[in-house]
């Protein structure tokens, strides 16, 4: 079954950098676009960036562009998001989900938590 | 990217119908089919109930319908049931190739 488990999140300092994991399973990777999408605690979702299946192509959410690079290693079934820079405000459930094409995020992980203090 | 605009609460008693309207552009909900629909339980990840403004996901019960009309799309719970109870988001494709969320409607089952 398809199964999206992400790794990687934790209490860091700000503008310190962390770098989430998602390890996918029970489906072909490379065929789907893959999202970023955070929920800060009590919060609604806010979608943080998404990657071709091919990794090429890459679109980010206005408060995150510059700071945040999303990547994938398709031979590795893994997406990665890169975080500098850490905010306050990036505190959130971080959560990947895959699609396809234009479509909005369907399957979903479990999410890790950041937490961005001092 | 503005979020889309959502009513904040929505209740019903059981058995009757609700619905939910995602309000956003021409820049996305109007001017693309690509309009999701989750629930999501309290510490639980969303769950995808419709995809492209009207489609089920296979699972996914047929109580559960979404329709698009103009900038707005809903929507419908019919014969509320009490496990509909949870937060509902709406999300779309938009003209700048990202994807944007609603605000967030908490159902409440009376």
């Amino acid at each position: 079954q398809v199964q999206l488990v992400e790794s990687g999140g934790g209490v860091v300092q700000p503008g310190r950098s962390l770098r989430l994991s998602c390890a996918a399973s029970g489906f072909t990777f490379s065929s789907y676009v893959m999202h970023w999408v955070r929920q800060a605690p009590g919060k609604g979702l806010e979608w943080v960036a998404v990657i071709s299946d091919d990794g090429y192509t890459k679109y980010y959410a206005d408060s995150v562009k510059g700071r945040f690079t999303i990547s994938r290693d398709n031979s590795e079934n893994t997406l990665y998001l890169e975080m500098n820079s850490l905010r306050a405000e990036d505190t959130a459930v971080y959560y990947c989900a895959r699609s396809l094409l234009l479509r909005c995020p369907e399957h979903w992980g479990q999410g890790t938590l950041v937490t961005v203090s001092s | 990217q503005s979020a889309l605009t959502q009513p904040a609460s929505v209740s019903g008693s059981p058995g009757q119908s609700i619905t939910i309207s995602c309000t956003g552009t021409n820049s996305d909900v109007g001017g693309y089919n690509y309009v999701s629909w989750y629930q999501q339980h309290p510490g639980k990840a969303p769950k995808l109930m419709i995809y492209d403004v009207t489609n089920r996901p296979s699972g996914v019960s047929n109580r559960f319908s979404g329709s698009k009309s103009g900038n707005t799309a809903s929507l419908t719970i019919s014969g509320l049931q009490a496990e509909d109870e949870a937060d509902y988001y709406c999300s779309s494709y938009t003209s700048s190739s990202t994807r944007v969320f609603g605000t967030g409607t908490k159902v409440t089952v009376l």
